[in-house]
């Protein structure tokens, strides 16, 4: 089976920087997605990792190291919008199955 | 359509009828995942469609539970004699190629069921 851990949660400060770790453990392992959730709406896509080093979109940064199965998601210049719920996700089993962490819910203070 | 499409929005049933939610997925879109949600949780893997085959239905939680792609595009996910503890938010997503490299999964507003 799959299992992922995050911290369940994390409180920062308005336009600083805040990382997420994950840890997983699964069998076929293909790659890491991260995807971000506000209260009362869906999940969205924020990043994928397909091989270990760090995946860079706008203030949102994602780490992959496969030897260590270990990613962590890194948030620039953090922004009140940003307070959710942020998951990490293990493609396995032929890289479609997408198993979901528990989620770290993020608060942004001013 | 412009985005998956799930129904009904919200569902509320007596324990021990059947259920049956719908998901129309991005048009185009290969495969298909049903998922469900508790609050504060992760979405929980159920099962995943490839065009109109069931790739993988190891999440169902027991035989009460199926679902179904006929033609390989709209999906079901059937719930019979539904028990209180069913009680939850059912998400729906597409992806274009599975949830592999680039293949990033959209999904639907969810389908909220509440058992009585």
């Amino acid at each position: 089976g799959q299992s992922l851990e995050q911290p369940s949660e994390v409180t920062a400060v308005e336009g600083a920087i805040v990382q997420i770790n994950c840890t997983y453990q699964t069998s076929g392992f293909y790659g890491l997605s991260w995807y971000q959730q506000h209260d009362g709406g869906a999940p969205t896509f924020l990043s994928y990792n397909g091989l270990d080093g760090l995946e860079e979109t706008g203030r949102f940064s994602s780490f992959l190291s496969r030897s260590d199965s270990y990613g962590y998601l890194l948030l620039q210049e953090l922004q009140m919008k940003d307070s959710a719920s942020y998951f990490c996700a293990v493609n396995s089993g032929g890289y479609q199955k997408v198993t979901f962490g528990t989620g770290t819910k993020l608060q942004v203070i001013p | 359509g412009a985005g998956v499409s799930q129904s009904p929005r919200y569902k509320v049933t007596k324990r021990g009828q059947d259920v049956a939610l719908r998901c129309d997925p991005i048009s185009g879109h290969v495969s298909l995942y049903w998922y469900r949600q508790a609050l504060g949780q992760g979405p929980e893997f159920l099962t995943y469609f490839n065009y109109e085959a069931q790739q993988d239905k190891s999440g169902l939680p027991n035989d009460r539970f199926s679902a179904e792609r006929p033609e390989g595009s709209i999906s079901t996910l059937t719930i019979q004699r539904t028990e209180q503890r069913d009680s939850a938010m059912y998400r729906c997503a597409s992806s274009h190629s599975g949830g592999g490299p680039g293949g990033e999964l959209f999904f639907g507003e969810g389908s909220r069921l509440t058992v009585l």
